[in-house]
């Protein structure tokens, strides 16, 4: 089992260029989640989905931030235009039902993607 | 608000010593909490929760609801455990709300 898939593993671009992430949950998780993490902080959440459904996006900006989930599979998250501040690490994790034990669901990490805006 | 306080971004100490990585929180109503972990080069993974009361590489933690805390402690630290730790609190919308994290450095 590879886990949660991320690419890419790290990115630098220009301010006011556009960049995309990718993430590959493991099969069969049905919930995607995106994660921000800025340095020496933890990870917030921006948006998680339940299939291809985005149950809770509250806390993405929405004005330069989208994500997708076509499928109910894989996912992207674009941001358009990068911001200097948008430099961090972009973490996906995914879970489903029967992943943990009890009532909540295990949310297994990939490795992230760093960011670096220029 | 619902918010998790990790006071401590560095706690180091010498191998065989006790650790003890403080983790307080803020929510209304039964708290499901856990601790992930990062090691160095690798991704960031859960070492236990606290529904489950069990124990993993040796570390425990139990839930304080009188002083809102779930502290995560290992009775004698070894090398390896030197990492990234962060509490995290299951919010009432079913998002994970994490601490800043603490780095514990264990030492020869």
């Amino acid at each position: 089992e590879a886990g949660v898939v991320q690419s890419p593993r790290y990115k630098i671009i220009e301010k006011k260029q556009p960049v995309a992430f990718w993430c590959n949950p493991i099969s069969g998780h049905n919930t995607l989640y995106w994660y921000l993490q800025n340095l020496g902080q933890g990870p917030e959440l921006l948006i998680r989905y339940e299939n291809e459904e985005a149950v809770d996006d509250s806390q993405l900006p929405k004005d330069r931030f989208s994500a997708e989930r076509l499928k109910g599979v894989d996912s992207t998250l674009k941001i358009q235009p990068a911001e200097l501040g948008d430099s961090a690490v972009y973490l996906c994790a995914s879970s489903s039902p029967f992943s943990g034990q009890g009532e909540t669901d295990t949310q297994y990490f990939g490795p992230g993607t760093r960011l670096t805006v220029l | 608000a619902q918010r998790v306080t990790q006071p401590e971004k560095l706690l180091s100490v010498f191998k065989g010593a006790p650790v003890e990585l403080k983790c307080n929180y803020s929510y209304s109503g039964s708290p499901e909490l856990f601790w992930y972990v990062q090691y160095s080069r690798q991704r960031l993974q859960l070492l236990l929760r606290h529904i489950s009361r069990e124990s993993i590489k040796g570390f425990t933690a139990d839930l304080n609801k009188g002083e809102t805390s779930f502290h995560l402690k290992k009775p004698f630290a070894q090398e390896e455990d030197s990492a990234m730790y962060y509490c995290a609190l299951l919010s009432n919308t079913g998002k994970l709300i994490f601490g800043q994290g603490t780095t514990l450095q264990v030492k020869p």
